[in-house]
């Protein structure tokens, strides 16, 4: 399986200052069909899982664009250019290109 | 709107068994292949299954394979997922969502508690 790696798992972040999470998968993302099905998704406390990007950069609609993705094979970056209370909450990245699809450990974005 | 909601999770013995059903409205469930993600308590996501457009193809994570089964109902526009030999390590919150590959969109997920 392919095995997704998130830092840092815990993220304190001053309120209206940038933050950024990591993801680096233990092969490459790119898929036969030429696309990167690596998602983002944020859950909030007490709610279900929401996609904030697919396919290594896609916003999905009604995201602020104060979110935003980027990385190619291995690497990938969510970044957050500043920081809302609204936030707060567990990032995962998941990658769809391989069988089964996985999801990284998490990140935990608090506000300090 | 796109709705998807699930039912079905309890409390339930070891080796026991549980059907959970995942009821979608607000787009065509024919043309999505569909999930189950699970979350322990406290814990990250974990993908359980995926089936295909018309039910003849699934895939299980090898904890629950032989255990779980994947089907769905087109015609009633629902996922299901049968949960036999229930382990204590089963116990999650269970959500369906659209598209194993790029999930889009998730239900508000159901509580399965496998204890005696």
């Amino acid at each position: 399986d392919v095995v997704m790696t998130q830092s840092p798992l815990s993220l304190p972040v001053t309120l209206g200052q940038p933050a950024s999470i990591s993801c680096r998968s233990s092969q490459s993302l790119v898929f036969s069909d030429g696309n990167t099905y690596l998602n983002w998704f944020q859950q909030r406390p007490g709610q279900s899982p929401r996609r904030l990007i697919y396919k290594v950069s896609n916003r999905d609609s009604g995201v602020p664009d104060r979110f935003s993705g980027s990385g190619s094979g291995t690497d990938f970056t969510l970044k957050i250019s500043r920081v809302e209370a609204e936030d707060v909450g567990v990032y995962y990245c998941m990658q769809g290109s391989h069988w089964p699809p996985t999801f990284g450990q998490g990140t935990k974005v608090e506000i300090k | 709107e796109v709705q998807l909601v699930e039912s079905g999770g309890g409390l339930v013995q070891p080796g026991g068994s549980l059907r959970l059903s995942c009821v979608v409205s607000g787009f065509t469930f024919s043309n999505y292949h569909m999930t189950w993600v699970r979350q322990a308590p406290g814990k990250g996501l974990e993908w359980v299954a995926n089936i295909n457009l018309d039910g003849s193809d699934s895939y299980y994570v090898d904890s629950v394979k032989g255990r779980f089964t994947v089907s769905r109902d087109n015609a009633k526009n629902s996922l299901y997922l049968q949960m036999d030999s229930l382990r204590a390590e089963d116990t999650a919150v269970y959500y369906c969502a659209r598209d194993p590959r790029l999930p889009d969109y998730w239900g508000q997920g159901t509580l399965v508690t496998v204890s005696s």
